[in-house]
Order: C-alpha cells, then sequence, then structure tokens
C-alpha cells in the first residue's frame, strides 16, 4: 500500500458542481497534512494545510478524519479557473521530516 | 520580495554529461528539498536537508548528489550515472517542521 493514495481522475464536472476529493494515509503518526494546486507544467503551490478540526477558505473545505486515515478537499461553486491537479502532501514522520506526495487528482471544470 | 528561484528553466545536455540545477532561497529556511516529477506522476524526493552542511537521500538518490554549504543555496547536480534523467525537477524550502513547502518555479531537464 502506498504512503499516501489519491484517485488520478480525471473528474470532469461542469461549472458551479461541487466536488470532493479524497487523500488516504497509512502512517497512524502523521503529523501534517496540505492540499496544494499544481497547474499544468508548473510548480505546485500551496492551497490550505488541513487542521484537525477542519478549515475553510472561501469556497474551498478541507477535513481531517484521523480515525478513517484519510483527508478531504470540498470545491464548492466550481469555477473555470479551478482546473488543475489538486496534490495531497502528508508528513509521514519517516527519518525525520519528510513530506510525502499523493499522486495527485486532476479536476477539469467544463463551461 | 522572498522566494525561492530555480534556474535555468530549461535546460538541455547530451547524454553522459553531469549537470547542475540551482536553487537559492532567502527566506532563511534551515530546510531545503529536491524532487522529480515524471509526466503525469506524482512528486518523488530525490535529497534533503535539514541544516547547513548535512544532507540525506530521498526515495530515488541514485544517480545524483547535492551539497550545503550555505543556508541559501542547495544545488542539485544530475550525474551521468542518472539512467533517465529527462523531468521537471523542483526545489522546495521549509521553514519549520510540519509546515508547508515552498516551491521554486522548477527546472525542466532534457537529456538526449
Amino acid at each position: 500500500r502506498k504512503e499516501v493514495e489519491q484517485d488520478p481522475g480525471p473528474f470532469n464536472v461542469p461549472e458551479g458542481a461541487t466536488v470532493a476529493f479524497n487523500c488516504t494515509y497509512s502512517n497512524s503518526a502523521s503529523q501534517s497534512f496540505f492540499w496544494y494546486r499544481q497547474d499544468c507544467r508548473k510548480e505546485p503551490k500551496l492551497l490550505m494545510s488541513v487542521y484537525s478540526s477542519g478549515n475553510e477558505d472561501g469556497r474551498f473545505t478541507a477535513q481531517l478524519n484521523r480515525a478513517s486515515q484519510y483527508i478531504s478537499l470540498l470545491i464548492r461553486d466550481s469555477k473555470l479557473s479551478d482546473s488543475a491537479t489538486y496534490l495531497c502532501v502528508v508528513n509521514t514522520g519517516n527519518a525525520g521530516n519528510m513530506l510525502t506526495f499523493g499522486g495527485g487528482t486532476r479536476l477539469m471544470v467544463k463551461p | 520580495d522572498g522566494g525561492i528561484t530555480q534556474s535555468p528553466k530549461y535546460l538541455f545536455r547530451k547524454e553522459g554529461q553531469n549537470v547542475t540545477l540551482s536553487c537559492e532561497q532567502n527566506l532563511n529556511h534551515d530546510a531545503m528539498y529536491w524532487y522529480r516529477q515524471d509526466p503525469g506522476q506524482g512528486l518523488r524526493l530525490i535529497y534533503y536537508s535539514q541544516i547547513v552542511n548535512d544532507f540525506q537521500k530521498g526515495d530515488i538518490a541514485e544517480g545524483y548528489s547535492v551539497s550545503r554549504e550555505k543556508k541559501e543555496s542547495f544545488p542539485l547536480t544530475v550525474t551521468s550515472a542518472q539512467k533517465n534523467p529527462t523531468a521537471f525537477y523542483l526545489c522546495a524550502s521549509q521553514r519549520a517542521n510540519n509546515s508547508p513547502l515552498h516551491f521554486g518555479n522548477g527546472t525542466r531537464l532534457t537529456v538526449t
């Protein structure tokens, strides 16, 4: 089992739709969690950190479920500009402070 | 503006040549990382450094070397021993344990 797993997609949704992605992790001792957005041929950019109590930033909501070992990202009212690959990142706590990336979920928002 | 700079953006080399990718940051971050990304794939860790003059191998260190002589700089050398060097290389820095990574804009290396 991979340490951090994501459904690669693509998720094809119409503008205005609500879409959710999950990311599962295998190390129960993982300490920190993040969602990044990566546009084609660009570097990943931090979208949001994921806190134990859940957090929201505009149309984006991140949740952490420690019992089931997954994090989620919910995007409401999808925009064309939300089309990108969404990467989850987990500090798996192995051999020092190492952040492990999921393979990414591709989102395509259509008019 | 504080940030992390990678150069060059595009790099072309002939097979058998070593090549060094530059990564400089002025964020005063202790930790720095090198990742490799292949088309349609996730990021894989090559090397990381948590403090000056110290670095550790990541998951795919074979065929690569690094140095960390200064806090601001973490250059990556892709040696001729790396079997498939063509890829997108990303450098990142980190302020503290459990804080997010900040990425440079990447170097796209093509070896023919």
